[in-house]
């Protein structure tokens, strides 16, 4: 069965510093991947979202993400974190012949300290 | 800027109560999705739609029901709250193909006491 992990519950980083959110995958074929931003009382917006190509996708925000089919994973990355990209970041994976159904992993909680 | 909408935001209801958790979009879009999310967990598919007269249950057992009369409006219908009915509710839409973006509303809030 398709599954989504993100390993990191809660990161905390320095505003200024890089950011990476990892994400891991268990598909049975070329997965569909996406990341998406949460705020507080808000709905999930798309950063970027990978379907083929090239293994390294800009998103918005300055985001960018990379595949790595040998590890399965599709890493979030940000060079400088800004105060307002506090929130919650979702990796999700489109289901195997679902035709768009998401898989989302259980999120990584993002602060960032002044 | 997506334009999917969910009301109410918020709602606060005693047990026993019949609610309806209303989602629309301006896009045209086949296919909406109902997700379940509670706090620090991830977001569980518990209805989607893949166009008018058409709806599947997901993936999370849901004692909630939906209906397609038309593209744009995917209600959720609950026939009697319960407590373990408190959840956020998170309405989703998508275009045709598989390389559409799935755009969500902002979340219904529901409180069941």
């Amino acid at each position: 069965a398709q599954s989504v992990t993100q390993p990191d519950i809660h990161i905390t980083v320095s505003e200024g510093a890089s950011l990476e959110l990892r994400c891991n995958y268990s598909y049975g074929a070329t997965p569909y991947l996406f990341w998406y931003v949460q705020s507080p009382g808000q709905g999930l917006q798309l950063l970027l979202k990978y379907f083929s190509g090239d293994t390294l996708v800009q998103g918005i925000k300055g985001f960018e993400a990379e595949f790595k089919r040998s590890q399965s994973s599709f890493n979030l990355r940000k060079p400088s974190v800004h105060w307002s990209d506090a929130a919650e970041y979702f990796c999700a994976v489109g289901a195997k012949g679902s035709q768009g159904n998401l898989i989302f992993g259980k999120g990584t909680k993002l602060s960032v300290k002044p | 800027e997506a334009d999917i909408y969910q009301t109410p935001r918020y709602l606060v209801i005693g047990t026993g109560k019949k609610i309806t958790l209303e989602c629309s979009q301006t896009m045209g879009h086949d296919k909406m999705y109902w997700y379940q999310q509670d706090p620090g967990m991830e977001l569980h598919l518990i209805h989607y739609s893949y166009g008018v007269n058409s709806t599947e249950k997901g993936d999370l057992s849901s004692e909630s029901t939906v209906s397609r009369i038309r593209t744009e409006h995917f209600p959720l219908t609950l026939e009697s709250a319960r407590p373990s009915h408190t959840s956020q509710y998170l309405c989703a839409s998508k275009g045709t193909y598989l390389t559409d973006t799935q755009y969500f509303g902002p979340g219904t809030r529901l409180t069941v006491l």
